[in-house]
């Protein structure tokens, strides 16, 4: 089992609609998980972190925390073609706690 | 001002030769990272360097090394490429205590093996 799964994609969605991504996680003992945006050819770049239970909103952006299902997600409200991208799940895992991805999803907001 | 520099950018080279990348972090994090992509875009870490002390290093073959002669800089050497060993390497780093900032990843090296 990996440790950090998400729903495999492509997922399309036309534009101004939500988007919803989902990612599930094995190590009980993760504390903190981020969402990273990787547009083609480059780097992944931090959109949100969240630790608590719970829902942490910044913009268009919400991530949501559940640690009795082990369970992450990202919504993204009023998508925007600008954010077709990858989208990976991470999470601080492991006996040295190291960022542990998932294997990303493709969004492709349709204008 | 980058914050994560990586060198080369792209590396196109035979298989068996010998190559580095280099890389550099001016944001004073006490530990880096080394993380491969593949082409199905999974991202899987390979070293971490934490002030200057190895503190993981997966499963790869020990034709990778890595040294990190003082915490601003990690590099990556790579003995008698292969075909699979094609990929983008990126670099990242972090402070120990701020997790809930991430890593910040330099931009990438497109190693290319032919």
């Amino acid at each position: 089992q990996k440790e950090v799964e998400q729903n495999s994609g492509p997922l399309s969605v036309p534009e101004g609609a939500i988007a919803s991504l989902n990612c599930t996680y094995s190590d009980r003992g993760s504390q903190s998980f981020f969402w990273y945006r990787q547009y083609s050819g480059k780097s992944p770049e931090l959109i949100m972190s969240i630790y608590s239970n719970g829902d942490k909103e910044d913009g268009r952006f919400t991530a949501q925390l559940n640690k009795a299902s082990q369970y992450v997600s990202l919504l993204i409200r009023d998508s925007q073609p600008s954010d077709s991208a990858t989208y990976l799940c991470a999470a601080v895992s492991g006996s040295a706690r190291q960022l542990t991805f998932g294997s990303g999803t493709q969004l492709t907001v349709l204008p | 001002d980058t914050a994560v520099s990586q060198t080369p950018k792209y590396l196109v080279t035979q298989m068996g030769n010998d190559k580095s990348i280099k890389c550099e972090q001016n944001l004073g994090h006490d530990t880096m990272y080394w993380y491969k992509q593949d082409s199905k875009k999974f991202l899987k870490i390979m070293f971490s360097y934490n002030n200057k002390e190895l503190i993981i290093n997966e499963t790869v073959p020990n034709r990778f090394s890595p040294k990190s002669p003082d915490k601003a800089h990690l590099n990556l050497h790579i003995n008698s490429l292969e075909l699979g060993d094609s990929a983008v390497y990126f670099c990242a780093s972090s402070q120990r205590g701020q997790e809930l900032g991430g890593y910040t990843f330099g931009s990438g090296t497109r190693l290319t093996v032919v």
